[in-house]
């Protein structure tokens, strides 16, 4: 199993370019995420979605649109860069599993996407 | 909302020592899990302890532990026998266990191991 994978790693776009991030897994994961992390701070959720077809908000989502047409892939656009998109991007999937007293919502990570607006 | 507060940004170990790392939480909602993440200069996530709100016991993981204080809403990750490797940011994040169930991450805390 390769996990989580994205591409690019890396990007560098000039203002006002627009490009697609894709994220894919191969675990059967119902729930997918995009967060972003920027110096000093935490991930953030960007756009999340429940299952294949649906996409909703989270906390960042101005400027970014996403889709999710097969199960497997959370495409994340960006229209028209800004320098406030440099960030690092990480996308995420999750299943839920009976645990002691609960379920367990474990996420995995894909490595991340570096990008640059300049 | 909820909301994950990590008061040390940065803390220094010795090798071999055990180190507590802080983690408070706000939430409204009774059930819910906590996370910890460390993350390598690298940069990858990587996934170390899970604690839901109904476990009654600490969840551990090898040389973490997560020290759960339900009442107090604190969550702190527990190194024992710290190690080289072990420098890096560390994350405590939590997830409602109804409706889009993503993760709320703290500022993190930057531990470094020192020989």
């Amino acid at each position: 199993n390769a996990g989580v994978t994205q591409t690019p790693k890396f990007r560098v776009l000039k203002t006002g370019q627009s490009m697609t991030l894709l994220c894919a897994q191969d675990m059967n994961h119902e729930y997918m995420y995009w967060y972003r992390q920027d110096p000093g701070m935490g991930l953030r959720l960007i756009h999340y979605s429940v299952g294949e077809g649906t996409t909703a908000k989270g906390e960042v989502p101005d400027g970014y649109n996403v889709s999710r047409l097969k199960k497997q892939n959370f495409l994340l656009g960006l229209e028209s860069a800004a320098p406030s998109q440099t960030s690092v991007y990480f996308c995420a999937s999750s299943y839920s599993k009976p645990g002691t007293g609960g379920f367990s919502y474990e996420q995995y990570f894909g490595p991340g996407t570096r990008l640059t607006v300049t | 909302a909820q909301k994950i507060t990590q008061t040390q940004p940065g803390m220094f170990v010795q090798e071999k020592e055990a180190v507590t790392l802080d983690c408070t939480y706000d939430t409204s909602d009774q059930s819910y899990g906590l996370f910890w993440y460390k993350q390598p200069s690298s940069g990858e996530m990587i996934f170390l302890i899970y604690q839901g709100s109904y476990d009654e016991q600490n969840a551990t993981e090898g040389r973490y532990s997560l020290n759960f204080q339900k009442a107090r809403k604190s969550a702190n990750l527990v190194i024992s026998a710290s190690q080289l490797g072990d420098s890096a940011m560390y994350f405590c994040a939590m997830t409602m266990v109804a409706g889009r169930r993503a993760l709320t991450f703290g500022s993190g805390t930057r531990l470094q191991v020192q020989p």
